[in-house]
């Protein structure tokens, strides 16, 4: 069975400053997806990064990094120069080709201190 | 404006009493999902539909329905309603192909809160 883990439940960062958000997968399968999603107090899921599992390298949006070790099934999420609106829940999540089916992290809570 | 649409957007209803959550989506997607959301366990998959007339169960469908007469709406079903689905109930949309899935982003709708008394 596919499993995500978010170790860290809870984490805080000052604004300005850079945080990694840590995040394991567990999976036999040799093609698939991952994926970063916040949650702001609003609830609304909204998508930050994704990484094809096929592609070495990490991908970048912004403020927003992952490093993908693909042998270690490891997907940090960096944030570079935090900013009070990245204060959210976290999610990782991983999605096998050809199927659709998102597999969710517990979530990790972050909050940015001005 | 492309959106996803939830309705209703909160429920207090009571153990046994049937209920329908609908979803909408105006982005002509072929696949549409449903998840659960509770406090540690992240979001879990209940059914997923790659597009009309097929479903498939999720990692958590007891207790659940739903059905995909029309490409755009996707509504989830509790005959009876239990305690234990206490949630927040998110549906999502995105392309897909069946038997030969595209990946493209999720798009979720706001989400419902559901409490069962």
């Amino acid at each position: 069975a596919q499993t995500v883990t978010q170790s860290q439940p809870e984490m805080s960062v000052q604004e300005a400053e850079t945080v990694t958000l840590s995040c394991t997968y567990d999976t036999s399968e040799s093609n698939y997806y991952l994926f970063w999603y916040k949650q702001p107090p609003s609830r609304q899921m909204i998508l930050v990064i994704r990484q094809e599992a096929y592609k070495q390298q990490n991908a970048t949006e912004n403020r927003f990094s992952v490093n993908f070790q693909k042998a270690a099934k490891s997907f940090s999420l960096k944030i570079s120069d935090s900013q009070l609106g990245d204060t959210a829940m976290y999610f990782c999540a991983f999605m096998i080709g050809n199927t659709g089916k998102l597999i969710f992290g517990q979530g990790t809570t972050l909050q940015v201190k001005p | 404006e492309a959106q996803v649409t939830q309705n209703p957007r909160y429920l207090i209803t009571v153990t046994g009493k049937k209920l329908t959550v609908t979803c909408s989506q105006n982005m002509n997607h072929e696949y549409m999902s449903w998840y659960r959301q509770d406090p540690g366990l992240g979001l879990r998959q209940i059914y997923y539909s790659m597009n009309v007339e097929v479903t498939d169960k999720g990692d958590v469908p007891e207790g659940y329905k739903v059905s995909r007469k029309e490409k755009r709406n996707f509504p989830l079903i509790l005959e009876s309603p239990s305690p234990n689905q206490t949630s927040l109930y998110f549906c999502a949309t995105s392309w897909g192909l069946a038997g030969a899935f595209i990946y493209n982003e999720q798009f979720f709708g706001p989400g419902t809160r559901l409490t069962v008394l």
